[in-house]
């Protein structure tokens, strides 16, 4: 495997369910994200952790839950969720360090929904 | 306010011919960074290109080239030679400060290509 990649890459769920996103990445990278892209909205950055420290949480519901054990794995536990919520989850992942130019790589995504 | 403006929703191209995608940005930090995206109908976002608010001269990656303009806060993308594949949405995204990982990337709406066999 290289690059990062997401599993599941499609999920329906009910909202009483609870599911969990996997991202893994295979670059060596110390920072990760996710993302939530709605249709005909902007990507939202929703959380990120450098070093498997989180630091930063854009206001995100409870509902998603973020867990990050290694800095190679990225979880995102979903519970009690809503068809709003029915979105396309990316990952990605970059390398804390001088280089300005060094940027994000992104999954392939999980597409979401919820009914 | 929206920090990064793409205007052009979708847009058809002439394959073979150079297609500009717009990109605006707003930002009162003098260090920056503009990423251009890729983003294909199976989802992946492809990274294309890199301006920084110091570099002097226009990016170009391949058949990717940056319009850089500085004093308009305007950061167009050129695809010279449009080809099949390159029908995709492609986003604009700034990131304020020069460091690499844990500052946020912003993004913008996103322009969508068709190239025209």
């Amino acid at each position: 495997e290289t690059g990062v990649t997401q599993t599941p890459r499609h999920l329906v769920m009910g909202m009483t369910n609870k599911k969990s996103l996997k991202c893994e990445q295979h670059l060596g990278h110390n920072a990760m994200y996710w993302y939530k892209q709605s249709a005909k909205k902007p990507l939202e950055l929703m959380f990120v952790y450098n070093f498997k420290e989180q630091t930063e949480n854009n206001s995100v519901p409870s509902r998603f839950s973020p867990e990050c054990p290694n800095s190679s794995h990225l979880f995102l536990h979903l519970h009690t969720l809503q068809p709003e919520d029915s979105a396309l989850y990316l990952c990605a992942s970059s390398q804390e360090g001088p280089d300005p130019q060094e940027t994000q790589y992104f999954g392939p995504g999980t597409r979401l929904l919820v009914l | 306010a929206q920090k990064i403006t793409q205007t052009q929703p979708g847009m058809f191209v002439q394959e073979k011919e150079a297609v500009t995608l717009d990109c605006t940005y707003d930002t009162s930090d003098p260090s920056y960074g503009l990423f251009w995206y890729k983003q294909p109908s199976s989802g992946e976002m492809i990274f294309l290109i890199y301006q920084g608010s110091y570099d002097q001269q226009n990016a170009t990656e391949g058949r990717y080239s940056l319009n850089f303009q500085k004093a308009r806060k305007s950061a167009n993308l050129v695809i010279s030679a449009s080809q099949l594949g390159d029908s995709a949405m492609y986003f604009c995204a700034m990131r304020e400060g020069l460091r690499a990982a844990g500052n946020k990337l912003t993004f913008g709406g996103g322009t969508r290509v068709l190239v025209k066999p």
